[in-house]
């Protein structure tokens, strides 16, 4: 069964650092999208990107927030100055239309 | 930000018997609703789904039920098994691919 992945799993940085969060979205699927999690709170939505653009962002995927899907297969998520706020789990997820959205396990991002 | 609201964060079960979870929602544009499974340490795992044009949808031992007047659905599962225990999450979207989820609720499933 086709899956969503995403890289690393756990990823440990300082702060001011940049990072680069990766995902393979399932192959088929036009829609991406990354979400995150802070410990002990919602699951919260960051931007959706379809067609080499940015379909929709949150008020939380501000100017260190970029995406990109360099070629037909990976889509990354990249923090450019990273804060301890950022320390969260966060999720890709992927979906063929504006249906169910299928997620990967995560990459837990610590901010030190 | 409380679009999509889980009130009981717990609910424990005897296996064989009916789990029901439920959710409310206040954002009127809300047109399609998920159910989410999530184990520790994985990514959610979707369940089922509803047009917000039915008031059901069943895949195998689960049933989802919409009740748009009074802004709420529910999550059935029948029978319950040890291996539902898990955090379940609603999610809305609507006009969009924005899913907005509840805080989840830990269902237990006691053998």
């Amino acid at each position: 069964e086709p899956e969503v992945t995403q890289t690393p799993s756990h990823q440990v940085t300082q702060m001011g650092q940049e990072v680069i969060l990766r995902c393979v979205p399932i192959s088929n699927h036009l829609y991406f999208y990354w979400y995150r999690q802070i410990l002990g709170q919602k699951v919260e939505f960051l931007v959706s990107f379809y067609n080499n653009e940015i379909s929709e962002k949150s008020e939380i995927f501000d100017d260190q927030f970029s995406v990109e899907r360099p070629d037909g297969s990976n889509f990354t998520l990249k923090i450019r100055s990273t804060k301890l706020e950022d320390s969260a789990m966060y999720f890709c997820a992927s979906s063929s239309g504006i249906d169910e959205q299928y997620f990967g396990p995560g990459t837990r991002l610590t901010v030190t | 930000d409380q679009q999509v609201k889980q009130n009981s964060p717990s609910l424990s079960v005897q296996e064989g018997r009916i789990s029901i979870l439920n959710c409310d929602y206040t954002n009127s544009m809300f047109d399609y609703f998920l159910w989410y499974k999530k184990y520790p340490a994985e990514g959610p795992t979707f369940l089922i789904s509803i047009s917000s044009i039915k008031d059901k949808n069943e895949d195998g031992r689960f049933t989802v039920f919409l009740n748009k007047s009074a802004k709420h659905l529910s999550l059935h599962i029948v029978p319950s098994q040890p291996g539902d225990s898990a955090v379940y999450f609603c999610a809305a979207s609507g006009g969009g691919n924005k899913l907005v989820f509840g805080a989840g609720t830990i269902l237990r499933v006691k053998s």
